[in-house]
């Protein structure tokens, strides 16, 4: 099979600086968005979603931007912390009669102290 | 409970052996989710319990791999005749209704078939 993913698109940030992931989603039809933050050694934990009637999302240092238009999704990160450091997955609800989530490939970021 | 919680949290196994990964979900949680994680790559889905029911198990790669539910709350994935292929991390999760909730899932299960 194929290989892709063993190298993951990572982002360095300088500690205090604000950071932004973008993803980019393949159905459509979705109306629900999830942002996740893995850590080492982990499972997945929630950070933040969105439904598709809204442009925009805030959290607690947080903020998702959701572009239908192109299909695009971001995560801000404000003042970023290292304990920030982690992958982070973008995924989005299959459209079945249960939440069934797709994710994306993610993003690992890394802050420099 | 605390959370999700899942084992053994290592397992090695020799190819052709069978394994059996146990879930324990957040008590009274309905679904409860089994997802594949492959290294550097995102949790890709299995198969889907609604309380006892399998609903959903169009994520299962081949006949080998088995999951049940029978009393609604802890899950049992067993994988038959371990390959190589196989060697990933597996996650559980479990919300507590089908629709709308956030998804807690557990530290997951790594398994590497030699």
């Amino acid at each position: 099979g194929e290989s892709v993913g063993l190298h993951l698109p990572t982002l360095s940030v300088q500690e205090g600086d604000n950071s932004i992931i973008n993803c980019a989603y393949s159905n459509s039809a979705s109306d629900y968005f999830i942002w996740y933050k893995q850590e080492s050694g982990k499972g997945p934990q929630f950070i933040i979603d969105i439904r598709s009637n809204m442009d925009k999302r805030q959290g607690q240092r947080v903020t998702v931007l959701l572009n239908k238009t192109v299909k695009h999704l971001s995560l801000q990160i404000a003042a970023t912390q290292p304990g920030d450091s982690a992958v982070y997955f973008c995924a989005e609800n299959g459209k079945t009669s249960y939440d069934k989530v797709i994710f994306g490939p993610g993003t690992s970021l890394s802050v420099i102290p | 409970g605390a959370g999700v919680s899942q084992s053994p949290r290592y397992k090695v196994a020799k190819r052709g052996q069978d394994v059996a990964l146990r879930c324990d979900p957040i008590s009274g949680h309905v679904s409860l989710f089994w997802y594949q994680q492959a290294l550097g790559q995102g949790p890709e889905f299995l198969t889907y319990f609604q309380n006892e029911a399998q609903l959903d198990k169009s994520g299962l790669p081949s006949d080998r791999f088995f999951a049940e539910r029978p009393e609604g709350s802890v899950s049992t994935l067993k994988i038959q005749r371990t390959q190589q292929e196989d060697s990933a991390v597996y996650l559980c999760a479990s919300s507590l209704t089908p629709a709308g909730e956030t998804q807690y899932f557990g530290p997951g299960t790594r398994l590497l078939v030699l």
